[in-house]
């Protein structure tokens, strides 16, 4: 267990739809990160917030946002979705995210659109 | 773009084998290099490597990093069946903020 909790862990939704995905990270890390993992991809940088801030972007579409509230907990809001957003997302946490620190990674949310 | 590549895709060994699992990579401001394993959810921390720690052991599982030609290596001794699973290589690039992953080396072993 990495002390990193998302909830909730499996989702089904329909196209068109929007879904809010949750993460806690580890107690006293300030840094969130997001990930999508799907079969063809692989795993893939979304976002990466820093107390509260956003610091980096990846490959993440318009269609998604995320957050970090001042209680460190993360939400990466998902709209308009379609077939292929179906895929495994995963945050996963850090002490601040720099050089030399490891990201440990939380049990992911599985969701599936229809 | 950066870019990380893991061969082989696919394994398959004998319980007690030793397996060597490569990671080369072609990314911009390099900083780190991570193996993680996954099992079936969440990537579990194995390994990071940075210009001031190229090897690295732990039990039956060593790393080492070349900086000059650019790929890292894992191996696993004695291998057991719950080593079976799907070995993801990561490099830290920048500030380290963002992780680009391999597409993994799914290893299983039997008995």
């Amino acid at each position: 267990d990495s002390g990193v909790t998302q909830t909730p862990k499996h989702l089904i939704t329909a196209t068109g739809q929007r879904v809010t995905l949750r993460c806690s990270p580890r107690s006293g890390d300030l840094s969130v990160y997001w990930y999508q993992q799907s079969l063809d991809q692989g795993l893939q940088f979304l976002i990466h917030y820093y107390n509260g801030e956003e610091r980096a972007k990846g490959n993440i579409l318009e269609r998604f946002s995320a957050q970090q509230f001042p209680d460190l907990h993360s939400e990466l809001n998902l709209s308009s979705l379609e077939l292929g957003d179906s895929a495994l997302y995963f945050c996963a946490s850090s002490v601040v995210g720099g050089e030399g620190e490891t990201q440990y990674f939380g049990p992911g949310t599985r969701l599936l659109v229809l | 773009e950066d870019k990380v590549v893991q061969s082989p895709l696919s394994l398959v060994v004998h319980e007690g084998d030793t397996v060597t699992l490569n990671c080369s990579y072609e990314v911009t401001n390099f900083r780190s290099l991570l193996w993680y394993k996954q099992e079936k959810k969440a990537p579990t921390f194995l390994f990071m490597l940075t210009s001031s720690g190229i090897e690295k052991k732990s039990g039956r599982l060593s790393s080492i990093l070349d900086k000059k030609e650019l790929f890292s290596i894992l191996n696993i001794t004695a291998t057991q069946t719950g080593d079976s699973a799907v070995y993801l290589c990561a490099v830290g690039t920048g500030t380290a903020s963002k992780l680009t992953f391999g597409t993994g080396t799914r290893l299983q072993v039997t008995l």
